[in-house]
C-alpha cells in the first residue's frame, strides 16, 4: 500500500515570491510521481512527473519538483508565483504495476497568490 | 482531441433516486478510474477497470457500481443515492506503459447534489 502527504492544507504567498508545496509519501516498492493542478471549477492537469532518472524534474508553468528518496519527499517549487497560479495541487503517487495500482492523492494544497 | 469526457456536468438528485455517469476516452486507454473530490480529502478511487469487461473495488466502493463493456467507456451507477454521495466525480484514464506512459488524463468533472 501507498500513501501520499501534503503537509499544508493552504499556502499564502506574495505574487513573485518563491513558494515551495511540501509532499512526502510512503511505498514498500519503487514508485513513479507526480504533481497535478486543478483550477477552479476545473479537472486536473498534469504538471510534472517523476519516473526515474534526474532526481530534478521540470514541468509546466515554471514549476519543478526534486525527488528525494531518503526522506520519502517530492516537493514541490517555483522561484516566483503569479496570480495566475492560485490553484489546488496535488501530490500523487503509483507504484510499479502501472494502471492496476491507480493513483493515490495527497489532500490537496490550496496555493493563495496575495498582490 | 475530446481526451476524456464526462456527462452530465451538473446533476441535482433526489435521496433514493438513481442514475449513471459517463466516462468516455478517446486515446485508447486501458485503464479508467473513478474518483471522487470532497473538500479536505483529495480525490479517492471509487472504482476502476484494466480493461474492457473487468472492474475492480477502490478504496470507496460502497453505493457505486460500474460497468466497462466497451473500451473506452466507464460507467459510474448510483442506484439510490444518498446525501453522502453529494461530491465532485471525476473519471481518468491512462495507458499501461510504464515507466514513460504513466500519467493520468482526467475529465471535467460532474458536480453531484444529493438532496
Amino acid at each position: 500500500a501507498q500513501s501520499v502527504t501534503q503537509l499544508d492544507s493552504q499556502v499564502p504567498v506574495f505574487e513573485e515570491a518563491p513558494v515551495e508545496l511540501r509532499c512526502n509519501y510512503s511505498s514498500s516498492v519503487s514508485v513513479y510521481l507526480f504533481w497535478y493542478v486543478q483550477y477552479p471549477n476545473q479537472g486536473l492537469q498534469l504538471l510534472l512527473k517523476y519516473l526515474s532518472g534526474s532526481t530534478l524534474v521540470k514541468g509546466i508553468n515554471g514549476f519543478e519538483a526534486e525527488f528525494n528518496k531518503s526522506q520519502t519527499s517530492f516537493h514541490l517549487r517555483k522561484p516566483s508565483v503569479h496570480i495566475s497560479d492560485t490553484a489546488e495541487y496535488f501530490c500523487a503517487v503509483s507504484g510499479p504495476g502501472g494502471g492496476a495500482d491507480g493513483l493515490t492523492f495527497g489532500k490537496g494544497t490550496h496555493l493563495i497568490i496575495q498582490p | 482531441n475530446a481526451g476524456v469526457t464526462q456527462t452530465p456536468k451538473f446533476r441535482v438528485l433526489k435521496t433514493g433516486q438513481s442514475m449513471t455517469l459517463l466516462c468516455a476516452q478517446d486515446m485508447n486507454h486501458e485503464y479508467m478510474y473513478w474518483y471522487r473530490q470532497d473538500p479536505g480529502m483529495g480525490l479517492r478511487l471509487i472504482h476502476y477497470s484494466v480493461g474492457e469487461g473487468t472492474t475492480a473495488k477502490g478504496e470507496v466502493p460502497d453505493g457505486y457500481n460500474v460497468s466497462r463493456l466497451k473500451k473506452q467507456n466507464f460507467l459510474l451507477g448510483l442506484e439510490s443515492a444518498a446525501p453522502s454521495q453529494t461530491s465532485v466525480y471525476f473519471c481518468a484514464s491512462r495507458w499501461d506503459d510504464p515507466p514513460m506512459n504513466t500519467e493520468a488524463f482526467f475529465g471535467q468533472g460532474t458536480r453531484l447534489t444529493v438532496v
